[in-house]
């Protein structure tokens, strides 16, 4: 399995519902980060909470990271239409020499019915 | 505006040909990075680079070149000795030259080899 793994793979929920998705990793971590996907678009950066950070707000994103079960989880929160997207966990781990590399998980695919 | 570009939106080419996708930013980052998206599957790194006159492989870098001779530009050639090139292409930037730091994403080219 990869080192970023969300979980589930697709959630569908209605309009004002909570979403919660959920990242594991296997090796040790600078920091996690969080970003979503339009279809057939780039990606965009949500919130980055750092390895002796345990959560982060940002409006409506509640992020949690748990370092010794090696999981974060991503809260949305009063969710709507425009949060239909793609949600990508990447961890930032040592590459070596003096630099990181992000290394991405598979996404969550989150579909919000109006 | 401040951000990344990358063009062409859609590129096609025929197998054996060579093809450089560009990428341009004027966030005046210091490190760049070329991914690669598969149908279902995170994003892959390709190449980065820190500094200018400095690039890195990444995970899969065979069948890929790169280039960094200046700040704003990355562009990356997609060679023939690359065995299955059809693929969505992500350039991103980052402030810092360690790769902790959350990155910004260009739009994306979408490569069609025939």
């Amino acid at each position: 399995s990869q080192q970023g793994e969300e979980d589930p793979q697709a959630l569908s929920i209605q309009e004002g519902e909570n979403a919660t998705m959920n990242c594991s990793y296997k090796t040790s971590i600078n920091n996690l980060q969080w970003y979503r996907q339009n279809s057939g678009r780039g990606l965009v950066h949500l919130i980055l909470i750092r390895s002796n950070e345990r959560e982060k707000h940002s409006g409506r994103l509640r992020v949690t990271l748990d370092t010794s079960k090696k999981s974060s989880s991503l809260l949305i929160t009063a969710s709507r239409a425009a949060d239909t997207a793609s949600y990508f966990c990447a961890t930032a781990v040592f590459y070596g020499g003096a630099t990181n590399k992000l290394i991405f998980g598979t996404g969550t695919l989150l579909a919000v019915q109006p | 505006d401040g951000g990344i570009t990358q063009s062409p939106k859609y590129l096609f080419r025929k197998e054996g040909q060579n093809v450089t996708l560009s990428c341009e930013q004027n966030l005046n980052h210091d490190a760049m990075y070329w991914y690669r998206q598969d149908p279902g599957q995170g994003l892959r790194l390709i190449y980065y680079s820190q500094i200018v006159n400095d690039f890195q492989k990444g995970d899969i870098a065979e069948g890929y070149s790169v280039s960094r001779e200046k700040k704003e530009s990355f562009p990356l050639t997609v060679t023939s000795a690359q065995k299955n090139p059809t693929a969505f292409y992500l350039c991103a930037s980052s402030p810092g030259t360690y790769a902790v730091n959350e990155q910004y994403f260009g739009p994306g080219t979408r490569l069609t080899v025939t």
